[in-house]
């Protein structure tokens, strides 16, 4: 079975400086990572996806996200945090069960930023 | 419409009692996919539909729990006998043709299930 671990609960940055947010995975052959946002009061959003192509990913609102197998790594990354960028994130996984594909989700993190 | 519409929004309900969710995804998707997430936990799978059948349904927790999808399009998620620890946010995500590789799925805003 394929997992993620999502490394902090909370995670607080100034405005304007960069953000990290920290994500294993656990898998048994090469896996597709994701990483969401949930907004409150708002729908899941995909900031972006790793599906074995170019190991650095480029996503939306300037995230990032670099695949490191050696490390069995999937870190979020931003160089500069606005406010709006205060959510929950979670970084998931892509795991095949019987020909279906669904997806496992991390515990999240909670993003703060101050002002 | 424009997104996946989960009604309603907000339910609650008494232990023992029966609850229908629905969930409205986009035009055209054929994958459906029900989540639940709990307080402070990620989403965890509960149920696939391709179509009007469901593809995987291992992840709903026991026989109280059933979702049905008979015109391909609209579902509803059904809940016997709630108990307390239904209680959660209740997700549903569409997608064009199913997978979440190979095409987008889109989320809606939850309906959050209390049981008191």
């Amino acid at each position: 079975a394929q997992s993620v671990t999502q490394l902090d609960s909370h995670v607080s940055v100034s405005e304007g400086t960069p953000v990290l947010l920290r994500c294993n995975y656990s898998s048994s052959y090469s896996p597709s990572l994701f990483w969401y946002v949930q907004h409150p009061n708002k729908g899941l959003q995909l900031l972006l996806k790793y599906t074995s192509a170019a190991t650095l990913v480029k996503g939306i609102n300037g995230f990032e996200a670099e695949f490191k197998k050696s490390e069995t790594s999937f870190h979020l990354t931003k160089p500069s945090a606005h406010m709006s960028d205060a959510a929950e994130y979670f970084c998931v996984v892509s795991q095949l069960n019987f020909g279906n594909e669904k997806l496992t989700f991390g515990t999240g993190t909670r993003l703060t930023i101050i002002p | 419409g424009a997104g996946v519409s989960q009604t309603p929004s907000n339910k609650v309900t008494e232990k023992g009692k029966y609850v229908e969710l629905r969930c409205d995804p986009i035009s055209g998707h054929t994958a459906l996919y029900w989540y639940r997430q709990s307080l402070g936990q990620g989403p965890e799978f509960l149920i696939y539909f391709q179509g009007t059948g469901a593809a995987d349904d291992s992840g709903l927790p026991n026989d109280r729990f059933f979702a049905v999808r008979p015109e391909g399009s609209v579902s509803t998620l059904k809940i016997q006998r709630t108990e307390r620890g239904d209680s959660a946010v209740y997700l549903c995500a569409s997608s064009l043709w199913g997978g979440f590789v190979g095409t987008e799925a889109f989320f809606g805003q939850g309906t959050r299930l209390t049981v008191v």
